[in-house]
């Protein structure tokens, strides 16, 4: 089982190029979330998606974009990079509902820096 | 909103010792907290998930408590290890809405 997996691990962009995070997981998730973590700070909620073709922004969107279009797959779009998206962003999931128990997967993250 | 509190950033203790993390939020309608590992460079780890009607959960030597009243949980550690070294983190999910709100964690170094 794989769980949560992202792509690529790292990536070094310049200033006011764009790329796509990518999300997988196998374990028929509905609920879907991208967070970014700084030093010191914490994670913060970027955008979520509670099944395909339904997303909604979190605390921190933008300059981010996102679609839903399989149960799998949640990429994250980076438009026009700033030295401001130097993160870590992970991608977690988590089951439908009492049956899933709410308990968050996490993927291993994709250090992104921005020169 | 939420906020998630995590205190003392960072601890350092002797192997064998019993150790005890806090979290404290702000908001007690909640509807579940979740405590996570996470090693350096890595993703998070799930370690246990409390409901709120829950008081308390147990994996191995970990123990998480919950007290929603007061806006605390504790995550105890029994007989600390090396491999333990990690930062620790707590996640709060309220009763309405599907965000989580994370603590900053606590870094943990467990000493030969």
């Amino acid at each position: 089982n794989a769980g949560v997996t992202q792509t690529p691990k790292f990536r070094i962009l310049k200033i006011g190029q764009s790329m796509t995070l990518q999300c997988t997981q196998d374990m028929n998730h509905n609920y879907m979330y991208w967070y970014r973590q700084d030093p010191g700070m914490g994670l913060k909620l970027i955008y979520y998606s509670v099944g395909a073709g339904i997303t909604d922004k979190g605390e921190v969107p933008n300059g981010y974009n996102v679609s839903r279009s399989t149960t799998e797959d949640f990429p994250l779009r980076l438009e026009l990079a700033a030295p401001s998206q130097t993160s870590v962003y992970f991608c977690a999931s988590r089951g439908p509902g009492l049956a899933g128990g709410f308990e968050q997967f996490f993927g291993p993250g994709t250090r992104l820096t921005v020169l | 909103k939420q906020e998630v509190t995590q205190i003392p950033a960072a601890l350092s203790v002797p192997e064998g010792e019993n150790l005890v993390l806090n979290c404290s939020f702000t908001d007690s309608a909640i509807y579940n907290l979740q405590w996570f590992r996470q090693d350096p460079g890595k993703g998070l780890t799930s370690l246990l998930l409390i409901q709120s009607s829950q008081r308390e959960q147990t994996s191995g030597r970990l123990n998480a408590s919950l007290d929603k009243s007061s806006g605390r949980s504790t995550l105890y550690i029994a007989a600390s290890q090396p491999g333990d070294s990690a930062t620790y983190l707590c996640a709060v999910k309220r009763n309405t809405g599907n965000q989580f709100y994370f603590g900053t964690g606590t870094s943990l170094t467990v000493i030969p």
